[in-house]
């Protein structure tokens, strides 16, 4: 099965931008979660998509949105860019099947960097 | 604030010794899992430990859980020049399904 794929692999935008990513999922995973990265920060959770749903938030702002196809594939889209946002948004998918969270598989990620 | 966290930070060690890395966390979940990311790449899942379980092994890698401690330690035998990398560990919260909350990672060296 061919693996997690994040489009692009890097971007350079201004403040004030938006940018949108994308993220294609194994195939058959039907949950797609977004993170951001950043050396200060860390990994943080951004959202989860689970059949076109968002099933779980993390802490960001209203800035940050994301939404999944049928297909599974999900986007995400951070409006008005800010310094701050300059990170590795990385993406991965999981079968998610029952309750609980089976492992997650990564794509490689998308750096972005805002001047 | 941090779900998890690695302890140490950094860690360097020879090729073949053993490496040992440790997580806590604050509150209770449902799992926990070990991820390794080389060099700012995506990261890819080593193992997975539900609360109800103590122990587990992959090939060179041993994980252990306890809950009572709420603690986890990561054990590489054998190390490789191949092992240098950022090791994660990420929990799952009771009630938060689906989010995992990442620790800030402890860098492993291995020098050949």
């Amino acid at each position: 099965k061919a693996g997690v794929t994040q489009t692009p692999r890097y971007l350079i935008k201004t403040r004030g931008q938006q940018v949108t990513l994308s993220c294609s999922p194994i195939s058959g995973h039907r949950s797609v979660s977004w993170y951001q990265q950043t050396p200060g920060q860390g990994l943080q959770f951004l959202f989860e998509y689970f059949s076109e749903t968002q099933r779980n938030k993390g802490n960001f702002p209203g800035r940050f949105s994301g939404r999944q196809f049928s297909n599974s594939r999900s986007e995400m889209n951070v409006s008005t860019l800010e310094l701050g946002d300059s990170a590795l948004y990385l993406c991965a998918s999981s079968s998610a099947v029952g309750v609980h969270h089976n492992e997650q598989f990564f794509g490689p990620g998308t750096r972005l960097t805002v001047l | 604030s941090q779900q998890g966290e690695e302890d140490p930070q950094a860690l360097s060690i020879q090729e073949g010794e053993n490496a040992t890395m440790n997580c806590s966390y604050k509150t209770s979940i449902n799992n926990l899992q070990w991820y390794r990311q080389n060099s700012g790449r995506g990261l890819v899942h080593l193992i997975l430990i539900r609360s109800n379980e103590r122990e587990k092994h992959s090939g060179r890698l041993r994980v252990t859980l306890d809950t009572s401690k709420k603690s986890s330690s990561l054990l590489i035998t054998a190390s490789r020049a191949a092992d240098t990398a950022s090791y994660f560990c990420a929990t799952e919260v009771g009630g938060s399904n689906y989010k995992l909350t990442f620790g800030k990672g402890t860098l492993l060296t291995v020098n050949p």
